[in-house]
């Protein structure tokens, strides 16, 4: 079963703009990650946040947590064209077994 | 170096017949999962082999087995094959730990008809 839900479930915006996606999960969690997947393949690891981080970034990307609400949050900033993918999030507990959530659908226009 | 490799890319079978499908991790990684990832919904784990025994099981019936050869590569089995098995099979790679990003490949695309 998923750990939980990706809000939007889709999200279109213009280059240029920032894309902001959600996720809840359910259990406690050691820390949670964020993939992308293109056009229904491989997924490409993104970055990974501690349970006992509050926000890091790399590059354009800014995850945040909030493990009291247990939600995070991931901003894609100055989108571009190539950022059009799934977005998924993914707990870890105990073992390097990932959850993921939904996932969310980002679509940027030229 | 080479990623995770995963055969073969697609595969269209018929219900009953059985399935396998292969995966080469990263070379130094240990640690090989399988996920199962139907359409619209995110990928849901199947197993986890390190030092080729089982490490994690998911809620996947005993139709499906997997296993690891002493070069890490793995297989995941998949017998009397059912419509709903049809989805994109993900294999991961990864440094073992809890701490530790995964890898995967580009997919085997599996259709049951």
């Amino acid at each position: 079963s998923q750990q939980g839900e990706e809000d939007p479930q889709a999200l279109s915006i213009q280059e240029g703009e920032n894309a902001t996606m959600n996720c809840s999960y359910k259990t406690s969690i050691n820390n949670l990650q964020w993939y992308r997947q293109n056009s229904g393949r491989g997924l490409v690891h993104l970055i990974l946040i501690r349970s006992n981080e509050r926000e890091k970034h790399s590059g354009r990307l800014r995850v945040t947590l909030d493990t009291s609400k247990k939600s995070s949050s991931l901003l894609i900033t100055a989108s571009r064209a190539a950022d059009t993918a799934s977005y998924f999030c993914a707990t870890v507990l105990y073992t390097d077994k990932l959850i993921f959530g939904t996932g969310t659908r980002l679509q940027v226009f030229p | 170096d080479a990623g995770v490799t995963q055969s073969p890319t697609h595969l269209i079978k018929t219900r009953g017949q059985q399935v396998t499908l292969r995966c080469s991790p990263i070379s130094g990684h240990k640690s090989v999962s399988w996920y199962q990832q139907v359409l619209g919904q995110g990928p849901q784990f199947i197993f986890q082999y390190y030092e080729k025994e089982e490490r994690g099981r998911g809620n996947f019936p005993d139709r499906f087995s997997a296993r690891q050869f002493p070069n890490y590569s793995s297989e995941l089995n998949v017998n009397a094959l059912l419509l709903g098995d049809s989805a994109l099979y993900l294999c991961a790679s990864s440094l073992r730990g809890v701490n530790t990003e995964a890898f995967f490949g580009q997919g085997t695309r599996l259709t049951v008809v």
